[in-house]
């Protein structure tokens, strides 16, 4: 079993506040790192897939870091909305076997 | 109409029986897979599917069987439910492509009482 850690658990955060969490997993056999958002009684939405080492994704004021030699990505959010409150997952793909393993979420509220 | 499609949508059934959950996608992908989430533990991979031929165990298989019944079709059985069964259950598709994102449907609430 892959071991994929994400950081904090939860966060509560004022409209407005930039914010930041991480996703650890194994620095071996990486293969591609996937970020979801997962808003209450929705089905998780895919938000980025990263596959190189240095890669940065950005969409509106959400953006990703990967850093694949040591185990981590970030996934940062800029000036934060009460729209931003969602679970957000990241799953990581190692090579081979290619089935997306999940973390336990970010459960981040944002308070107007 | 959603792409990935589950049904039903909300379940609550006995100890003891048998329960399928069933899930369509009209995404023409041909990797399936079943996630249970339970409160604080994430998502967890009961099985999966790369094509109609092949079916895997996931990290919690026991207690739950497959059927890919068409590219499009991959349902999940409880034979004899349980209380820790109960979950929401989401079945999710992704492209043949390995580094796609995955698509989910709208999850399954099932109680087990």
């Amino acid at each position: 079993i892959l071991n994929v850690e994400q950081s904090p658990q939860s966060l509560h955060v004022q409209e407005g506040d930039s914010t930041n969490f991480t996703c650890s997993f194994p620095s071996s056999n990486f293969y591609a790192l996937h970020w979801y958002r997962w808003e209450t009684a929705k089905s998780p939405e895919a938000l980025f897939v990263m596959t190189l080492n240095g890669d940065e994704k950005k969409k509106g004021r959400i953006s990703a870091t990967l850093n694949t030699k040591e185990g981590y990505s970030y996934l940062y959010i800029k000036g934060s909305q009460p729209e931003d409150s969602a679970t957000y997952l990241c799953a990581f793909q190692a090579g081979g076997s290619y089935i997306p393993t999940f973390g336990r979420g970010t459960s981040l509220i944002v308070h107007p | 109409d959603a792409d990935v499609t589950q049904t039903p949508r909300n379940r609550i059934t006995k100890t003891g029986k048998r329960i399928m959950l069933e899930c369509s996608q009209t995404k023409g992908h041909d990797r399936m897979y079943w996630y249970r989430q339970d409160p604080g533990l994430g998502l967890r991979l009961i099985y999966y599917s790369f094509d109609v031929k092949d079916i895997n165990k996931g990290e919690i298989s026991d207690g739950y069987s497959v059927s890919r019944q068409a590219q499009a079709k991959f349902s999940l059985s409880l034979e004899s439910a349980i209380p820790n069964q109960t979950a929401l259950y989401f079945c999710a598709t992704s492209d043949r492509a390995s580094n796609t994102e995955a698509f989910f449907g709208q999850g399954t609430r099932l109680t087990v009482v």
